[in-house]
């Protein structure tokens, strides 16, 4: 998992506080892709960027979540007023491409995010 | 509606044995398939993939074989060894800009 670089490991939210969930991907790598995992499930695919534009967002939730990978800087996991269902551990990939033939997705070690 | 099925959470194999990890899946849209593994607390690593147009491929002590007509893979491991100890996803994907679909994972455990 050695390159794409996730921040906090643990983070610890009250309900109704927002968590920033920050993904810096491998060198060279301009493809961003967010999932989400839940315990005793597989990862569920959430949002994937190129910089500075979202190419699908289809498996994001609606309310209180976004997801920005701006020209300079990591890409960013909002989550607004947080609730107890948010608990997860939530997953950065990086690739040269879209993440398809012959371009496998490279993970960061993930950001444990506990609502308490 | 899930797409790519992992349909034994475990799987406990004596080291040196064949460890067989399956997987199907139901998009007959799929054209690229991938076996990543994963350790507590760590983000999945890429294992090994193969093409749609491939029915087997080998890296070393793993083979993944694709049956297309039965929309099913498979993952081996010969001999399996105690560090391959973990958790084992199947992902797939399809063409153009489709992200990549996981299976909910397999957990071997190779006894010494």
């Amino acid at each position: 998992n050695a390159g794409v670089m996730q921040n906090p490991r643990h983070l610890v939210r009250r309900r109704g506080q927002e968590a920033r969930l920050r993904c810096s991907p491998m060198k060279g790598h301009s493809h961003v892709y967010w999932y989400r995992q839940l315990p005793e499930e597989g990862l569920k695919f959430m949002v994937y960027l190129q910089k500075e534009n979202i190419i699908d967002e289809s498996g994001m939730p609606k309310e209180r979540f976004s997801a920005e990978f701006p020209k300079e800087g990591p890409s960013i996991l909002r989550i607004q007023q947080v609730v107890r269902g948010d608990s997860a551990a939530y997953f950065c990939a990086s690739s040269t491409n879209r993440g398809g033939s012959g371009s496998p997705l490279h993970f960061g070690n993930g950001t444990r995010l506990t609502v308490t | 509606d899930q797409q790519v099925k992992q349909n034994s959470p475990s799987l406990s194999v004596q080291e040196g044995r064949i460890s067989i990890l399956n997987c199907d899946y139901t998009n007959s849209m799929f054209d690229y398939f991938l076996w990543y593994k994963k350790y507590p607390a760590e983000g999945p690593t890429f294992l090994i993939s193969i093409s749609s147009i491939k029915d087997k491929n080998e890296d070393g002590r793993f083979t993944v074989f694709l049956n297309k007509s039965a929309k099913h893979l498979s993952l081996h491991i010969v001999p399996s060894q105690p560090g391959d100890s973990a958790v084992y996803f199947c992902a797939a994907s399809g063409p153009g800009n489709t992200p990549l679909v996981f299976g909910k994972g397999t957990r071997l455990s190779v006894i010494a």
